[in-house]
This record gives C-alpha cells, sequence and structure tokens, in this order.
C-alpha cells in the first residue's frame, strides 16, 4: 500500500520568511495530494490540493509542487505570518480507494 | 457548504463502558465515511473506512469487536468504542468523501476527544 514520509517534523522560521515541507510517497498511481492545516484540538483544513496531472498550483501566499518521477510534492508558504503557526499534514490518495494516507505532520511556527 | 459535524465533541466515561461517536454530513450524502484516531503530537491514523449499507473496512491491526462502526443512511456513521480502556483515550475524527472535480475530497468532522479514566 501507500506510504508517505514528511519531513521536516518540525520548523521555526521568523516572520515574513518562507517555509518548505517535503513529502515522499511510495506508490506512483496516487493522483491526489492534498495539503491540511490543523489548529491545537481542531480539525484538518484543506489548504491546497494538487493532482497528478499538474505539476504546480499556487494560492496567493501558498503553492504546492509536484515531481512524479521523483514521487515527491512540496508545501511552500511565503511572507509567512504567526497565523500560520500549526501543524500541516500532506497525504496521498491510495490507489483504487478513497482513502488519503497522511505524513506524519510538519510543526510550524512563526516567530514574531 | 460540505459540513461534517461530529457528536459528543468530549466525553469521559469510565474503563469497561462503552461510548458511541456519530458523524453527520449535514449538506450532502456520503457513500463513503473515514474514522480516523489521533494521539498528541501524531499524524491522523486510519481505523476504518465506512460505506453506506455495507460492513467496514478496518485498517490493519484495529479490532474489529471493540471498535463497531455502523453506516446507516447516506448522512450518519457511527464508532463505537466498546469496554473502553484508558489506552483508547484520543481524538477522533471522521471524514466524509464526496464527489469533487476529477475525484473525490475529504471533509472533516470537528472531532471527539474521549477520555477514559
Amino acid at each position: 500500500g501507500e506510504n508517505v514520509e514528511q519531513h521536516p517534523s518540525t520548523l521555526s522560521v521568523q516572520e515574513g520568511d518562507s517555509a518548505v515541507i517535503k513529502c515522499t510517497y511510495s506508490d506512483s498511481a496516487s493522483n491526489y495530494f492534498p495539503w491540511y492545516k490543523q489548529e491545537l484540538g481542531k480539525r484538518p483544513q484543506l489548504i491546497i490540493d494538487i493532482r497528478s496531472n499538474v505539476g504546480e498550483k499556487k494560492d496567493q501566499r501558498i503553492a504546492v509542487t509536484l515531481n512524479k518521477t521523483a514521487k515527491h510534492f512540496s508545501l511552500h508558504i511565503t511572507e509567512t505570518q504567526p497565523e500560520d503557526s500549526a501543524v500541516y499534514f500532506c497525504a496521498a490518495s491510495d490507489p483504487g480507494t478513497y482513502k488519503y494516507i497522511f505524513g506524519t505532520g510538519t510543526r510550524l511556527k512563526v516567530l514574531a | 457548504g460540505a459540513v461534517v459535524s461530529q457528536h459528543p465533541s468530549w466525553v469521559i466515561c469510565k474503563s469497561g463502558t462503552s461510548v458511541k461517536i456519530e458523524c453527520r454530513s449535514l449538506d450532502f450524502q456520503a457513500t463513503t465515511m473515514f474514522w480516523y484516531r489521533q494521539f498528541p503530537k501524531q499524524s491522523l491514523m486510519l481505523m476504518a473506512t465506512s460505506n453506506e449499507g455495507s460492513k467496514a473496512t478496518y485498517e490493519q491491526g484495529v479490532e474489529k469487536d471493540k471498535f463497531l462502526i455502523n453506516h446507516a443512511s447516506l448522512t450518519l456513521s457511527t464508532l463505537t468504542v466498546t469496554s473502553a480502556h484508558p489506552e483508547d483515550s484520543s481524538f477522533y475524527i471522521c471524514s466524509a468523501s464526496t464527489p469533487r472535480g476529477q475525484g473525490y475530497e475529504q471533509y472533516f468532522g470537528p472531532g471527539t476527544r474521549l477520555t477514559v479514566t
């Protein structure tokens, strides 16, 4: 089955700097890669996603890139703000099912 | 749109008792719902996939007799933790799947924090 690895586990950046979180997946048949933001005690919220027929997608300060050959995808947050502080999870669709396989999470701390 | 609710939001129960958690899709029909468990500072671990009108599919290592899942309608799935023990204390989150674009998207409920004393 699909396996997703995520790095780093923690990330601290100064306000205004960029943050990059990377994930790799194992099953080349996976075709959907969402990113979620989870604040303490709350539900995961979808912030951006990308499908396998696209290499990059951007939404204001957030972008995701996908390299199908290398089987990795990354989340880029520019001009970080304190409210970006949260845990971010990547996920990959499990081929043939509706399941998502989640990465281990990255705790992002934006320092004011 | 695409709102998922969970009830209760938190529950404390004594060891040995059973607890039922409800997951509802409020404004859409979900043929498939998922149940996750999340321990502090850890990722979401999929427990089972719940399909309306059929038996749930459990992930490896999840005891189906302990975590009973019922998906009686297109808008409701329930998870019952039977004979709960302190190690079952966790944050339980459901999600409901609905078509979006070329595929499907999962919408998450707000979670239920279970504490077993």
